[in-house]
């Protein structure tokens, strides 16, 4: 059974940096390009980051560039989202999310991410 | 740059009904590259629809997706209690790659 388990989510000052983490099982997590999506609160689903299957392509949404980094241990079957100078903005459940081709065929369940002083 | 705009907003209907959700594209997409999402309040979404038409794993026949080009179409038959949610379509290639969303409210 495939299964995504994201932690690492909380309450974090503006400014301040938080480390998200995905911990993939049930399936060859080295296979597949992988994603994080968020969702502010009461608002739609955004895109935010993704990585190729070796970590060798990394793309992130415009208002994130510069300032969070995708990033993938396989021998770990992990993927990480780290973000730095964060915004009220950021604020918002985090999903990691495995990539089937064009699509988001699973999802983890979510962390939340709070910025507020 | 592609958006989605999905409509309508809102559909309010009852449990037996039948529900047509629309997706409109501001170019272009490749149906296969087209997908719909099912979300419930604190639940992450679930992959609903790929390839336009193609119902993914466990996904019950009531729902049917439909359309080419710029216009996309997700059909539910007959309105279960469980199908009163949230709807998202999505496109591949492009930023950003979520529509706004449906809600499908109990009338």
């Amino acid at each position: 059974e495939v299964q995504l388990v994201e932690s690492g989510g909380g309450l974090v000052q503006p400014g301040g940096s938080l480390r998200l983490s995905c911990a993939a099982s049930g399936f060859t997590f080295s296979s597949y390009w992988m994603s994080w999506v968020r969702q502010a609160p009461g608002k739609g689903l955004e895109w935010v980051a993704n990585i190729k299957q070796d970590g060798s392509e990394k793309y992130y949404v415009d208002s994130v560039k510069g300032r969070f980094t995708i990033s993938r241990d396989n021998a770990k079957n992990s993927l990480y989202l780290q973000m730095n100078s964060l915004r009220a903005e950021d604020t918002a459940v985090y999903y990691c999310a495995r990539e089937d081709y064009w699509n988001y065929d699973y999802w983890g369940q979510g962390t939340l991410v709070t910025v507020s002083s | 740059e592609i958006v989605l705009t999905q409509s309508p907003g809102t559909l309010s209907l009852s449990p037996g009904e039948r529900a047509t959700l629309s997706c409109r594209a501001s170019q272009s997409v490749s149906s296969s590259y087209l997908a719909w999402y099912q979300q419930k309040p604190g639940q992450a979404p679930r992959l609903l629809i790929y390839g336009a038409s193609s119902r993914a794993t466990g996904i019950p026949d009531r729902f049917s997706g439909s359309g080419s080009g710029t216009d996309f179409t997700l059909t539910i038959s007959r309105l279960e209690p469980e199908d009163f949610a949230v709807y998202y379509c999505q496109q591949y290639g492009s930023s950003p790659p979520f529509g706004q969303g449906t809600r499908l409210e109990i009338k």
